[in-house]
């Protein structure tokens, strides 16, 4: 059973354009949400985060937009640059819990 | 700090054989998390401890798998008998209480490859 889900395997985006990430979740209870990338052979590193609290979370080129009522959340990188390319995997959790749980995620490719 | 180190960074081992992979988190953090990556269900939990101690392993598929954490420096995922459906990336991550502001710390991965 996936609670958190990314159903975009891959994304191709043109330098300079907007990136948008897309995730979706199944478990109500979740209140805490986070984004990390990943290049290959590292491990993932956290890039943003946002608590159910708020709608909107921006760091830089970052801003993360969480939907409780549909229960998504996207993550937007504007401009996209070269660097960006990279996995990314959207997170949650429950209140008071320390685990977090993943979804697949989004293989990032900004052509330049 | 050097961050969270894992060890080895690739390993091919034969069906049958056992593996194990080592850990060691960042000096002060003191939870313990062991995730497998692949292509299916992307970073799925294992099992991940407190203080030491472990508080939830019903990620761990099978009994073949087993994790220890003898000291807040250092912790083993163990595979026996390991099968090639075992083959993807396993990271272990290191965090404080009061993660939410930073989330956790990846180490670089262990590469398993059963044939």
């Amino acid at each position: 059973d996936q609670q958190v889900k990314q159903n975009s395997p891959s994304l191709s985006v043109q330098e300079g354009r907007i990136s948008i990430l897309n995730c979706d979740y199944t478990n109500s209870m979740f209140d805490y949400f986070l984004w990390y990338k990943k290049y290959p052979a590292e491990g993932p590193t956290f890039l943003i985060s946002i608590s159910s609290i708020k709608d909107k979370n921006e760091d830089g080129r970052f801003t993360v937009f969480l939907n409780k009522s549909a229960k998504h959340l996207s993550l937007h990188i504007v401009p996209s640059q070269p660097g960006d390319s990279a996995v990314y995997f959207c997170a949650a959790s429950e209140w008071g819990a320390q685990k977090l749980v993943f979804g697949q995620g989004t293989r990032l490719t900004i052509n330049p | 700090d050097a961050g969270v180190i894992q060890s080895p960074r690739h390993e091919v081992t034969e069906m049958g054989q056992e593996v194990t992979l080592r850990c060691k988190p960042i000096s002060g953090h003191d939870y313990l998390f062991w995730y497998r990556q692949t292509m299916m269900r992307g970073l799925e939990l294992l099992i991940y401890f407190n203080n030491n101690v472990p508080i939830d392993d019903s990620g761990m598929p099978e009994d073949r798998f087993s994790a220890k954490m003898p000291n807040a420096s250092f912790s083993t995922l163990k595979i026996q008998p390991s099968e090639p459906r075992d083959s993807a990336v396993y990271f272990c991550a290191s965090s404080m209480a009061g993660y939410r502001n930073y989330g956790y710390t990846f180490g670089s991965g262990t590469r398993l490859t059963v044939v």
